[in-house]
């Protein structure tokens, strides 16, 4: 089946010590998209790509950066995650503007 | 601006109950208006969407109306399971973008079905 794979599904890192979270797509979606969840909370867009065109969301940390190096794959990386930023990152794509969003299953971050 | 605004849970039930989850919307245009549900430990899956006004969206026995007169999009089931306890969140996606999809969410709504 078609599908949105996010891995780890648990991730735990020290303070300030950089992290990468990956996902890759089988759906061949021009749009990529990370969202951030706190516990209790609604997803949070940070950015998306669509296609190579990175497009960040104005209230994104710096602390966050993103990369997709083709089509099915993309990475989030926290330069110096701070306990604050423990949270589910979800990771979703898109056939186009205005089209259903699929989810993956998530990572669950853990800063020590 | 665009918001979505969803009733506060958690919802308790007892198996078989009828389910409604009320969600209304702000938003210019036409949006296009989801339930995503998010079982525990899990990333979204898709429940239902509607694209235009008065638009059903229906699965798994989960309905939800496109009513434009009243901004809403109330998710509804006849009778719950306990398998159907999860957080429920509405969603809208603005009628212009600007070229990408974006999801605006509720807060969310924790369901919760006893036996």
């Amino acid at each position: 089946d078609a599908m949105v794979i996010q891995n780890p599904r648990y991730q735990v890192t020290q303070f300030g010590k950089p992290v990468t979270l990956s996902c890759s797509q089988t759906l061949n979606h021009n749009v990529m998209y990370w969202y951030q969840q706190k516990s209790s909370q609604a997803p949070k867009l940070l950015f998306h790509y669509y296609d190579k065109d990175f497009n960040n969301e104005a209230d994104t940390p710096d602390n966050f950066q993103s990369r997709r190096p083709n089509t099915s794959f993309c990475f989030l990386d926290i330069r110096s995650p701070g306990l604050g930023d423990a949270a589910m990152y979800l990771c979703a794509t898109s056939s186009k503007a205005r089209e259903t969003q699929y989810f993956g299953p998530g990572t669950r971050l853990l800063v020590l | 601006g665009n918001s979505v605004t969803q009733m506060e849970g958690p919802v308790t039930l007892s198996e078989e109950a009828f389910l409604t989850i009320n969600c209304t919307y702000t938003a210019t245009g036409y949006p296009s208006l989801f339930w995503y549900v998010q079982y525990p430990g899990e990333g979204l899956q898709l429940l239902l969407k509607a694209t235009k006004a008065d638009d059903k969206g229906s699965n798994k026995g989960f309905e939800a109306t496109y009513r434009k007169e009243t901004t809403s999009f109330h998710l509804e089931k006849g009778s719950v399971q306990v398998s159907d306890s999860a957080v429920y969140f509405c969603a809208l996606s603005p009628s212009f973008s600007g070229g990408y999809n974006k999801l605006i969410f509720g807060a969310g709504t924790r369901l919760a079905v006893h036996p």
